[in-house]
């Protein structure tokens, strides 16, 4: 493990379910980030949380709610998903500071989602 | 926003031999490009990024470099093997008042033949 744990590894559900993924580092980082991978696409920025805040919402639907407890947990809510929502959900960690300090990213293994 | 192209989508190479793989950026306020390495069903890793004040980066077989005035960076990995297969993506990242915000490229899926 690297550090930085998403629960589950695989989802399936069910358009009206409702469900939610978990992400949790250990890194002592301050900023965390969701991230969308889908087949021959590139990985899309979701949400970014700063300190706890949300800094970013790069257009997500609403049907995708995302919760920043502190800054080593967060979370993705999940209700009346789509199929064409099924990807895998990649959440990632990374110190606080300017590019100028160029802090990569530590990624999660991800939550394959499967929207039945 | 930041757009960030990369080519090729997919590379074959006989071990051994080079790997290029290059990205082109559009926002000049980037500078910071990282690189990530995806193993198949694995999570992306960081092997090696450089800032815009450099114009080169080396670390063993990986080695990147950084034209800020044409605005494109590319990895090259000498004297290839097989456990260097993997989708490798290149990114930029400009400054976003203390959190990153990268944007990646498509990915290219590297495969080193034995």
């Amino acid at each position: 493990e690297t550090g930085v744990t998403q629960t589950p590894r695989h989802l399936v559900m069910g358009m009206t379910n409702k469900k939610s993924l978990k992400c949790e580092q250990h890194l002592g980082h301050n900023a965390m980030y969701w991230y969308k991978q889908s087949a021959k696409k590139p990985l899309e920025l979701m949400f970014v949380y700063n300190f706890k805040e949300q800094t970013e919402n790069n257009s997500v639907p609403s049907r995708f709610s995302p919760e920043c407890p502190n800054s080593s947990h967060l979370f993705l809510h999940l209700h009346t998903l789509q199929p064409e929502d099924s990807a895998l959900y990649l959440c990632a960690s990374s110190h606080q500071g300017t590019s100028r300090d160029g802090y990569g990213y530590t990624f999660g293994s991800g939550t394959r989602l499967t929207v039945v | 926003g930041e757009n960030v192209e990369q080519h090729p989508s997919t590379l074959s190479v006989q071990e051994g031999d080079s790997a290029v793989i290059k990205c082109t950026y559009s926002d000049s306020a980037s500078n910071y490009f990282p690189w990530y390495k995806q193993e198949l069903g694995k999570r992306p890793q960081l092997i090696i990024d450089i800032r815009s004040n450099v114009g080169e980066k080396k670390d063993q077989r990986i080695a990147v470099t950084l034209n800020k005035t044409a605005k494109h960076f590319s990895l090259h990995i000498t004297e290839t093997q097989p456990e260097d297969s993997a989708v490798y993506f290149c990114a930029a990242n400009p400054d976003s008042g203390g959190y990153q915000k990268v944007t990646f490229g498509t990915g290219t899926k590297l495969q080193v033949i034995p």
